[in-house]
């Protein structure tokens, strides 16, 4: 069955520190992976998705096959980042998979 | 603009009654959902509907119900809420590629529901 886990649910640093939040997934088939991010009082938007390899308010998020993850990263964590972070994996033809969301506090 | 909205943002009611979550999008989308979001859980889906008068179980119907009589709209009925049910409640919605749906998913404001 296809899951996506997110092993930290809190996670802090301070402003300018590099930030990873971890996500692996278990599919047997060609992954489309994402990334939603959900600001305090604000509805989930979609932030990344790995096809794109695109870079967004600093973050990218690779996928690796070998280890079946897509982890988030940012270099240096700003307080607006400050928020719930989601995992998604989309098998073909079928809905997503959210996993548990991280939420990522950077201290000032 | 096209948007997703939900009503009621709060809502606090007693175990036992019934109680209707409304979502409306004016996107044009075939696919709606509704998702629960819990910590520790993250978003699990409860309904879904891939177009007018379909409508299909998700991983956590059980105590839910949605009807999908328009494009736009796809209410979702708790016919006797219980306590565990108490949750944020979220709506999306996406569109329709050869019948499957879509990556991007447009999520409503959310609902906050207390069962007490």
């Amino acid at each position: 069955a296809q899951r996506v886990t997110q092993p930290e649910k809190l996670l802090s640093v301070f402003k300018g520190a590099p930030v990873e939040l971890k996500c692996n997934y278990s599919y047997s088939g060609s992954p489309e992976l994402f990334w939603y991010v959900q600001y305090s009082r604000q509805r989930l938007q979609l932030l990344l998705r790995h096809i794109s390899r695109e870079s967004i308010k600093g973050f990218t998020a690779d996928l690796n096959k070998g280890e079946t993850s897509f982890h988030l990263k940012k270099p240096f964590a700003q307080e607006e980042d400050s928020a719930m972070y989601y995992c998604a994996l989309k098998p073909y033809g079928q809905n997503f998979v959210f996993g548990p969301g991280t939420r990522l506090s950077v201290l000032p | 603009d096209a948007e997703i909205t939900q009503s009621p943002r709060h809502k606090i009611i007693e175990t036992g009654r019934q109680v209707t979550l409304a979502c409306h999008q004016t996107w044009n989308h075939n696919n709606m959902f509704w998702y629960r979001q819990d910590l520790g859980h993250g978003l699990r889906l409860i309904h879904y509907s891939y177009g007018v008068h379909d409508t299909n179980k998700g991983e956590v119907s059980d105590g839910y119900s949605v009807s999908r009589s328009n494009t736009e709209d796809l209410p979702l009925t708790l016919e006797s809420a219980a306590s565990s049910q108490t949750s944020v409640y979220f709506c999306a919605s996406s569109e329709s590629l050869q019948g499957a749906p879509q990556e991007t998913q447009y999520f409503g404001p959310g609902t906050r529901l207390l069962v007490l």
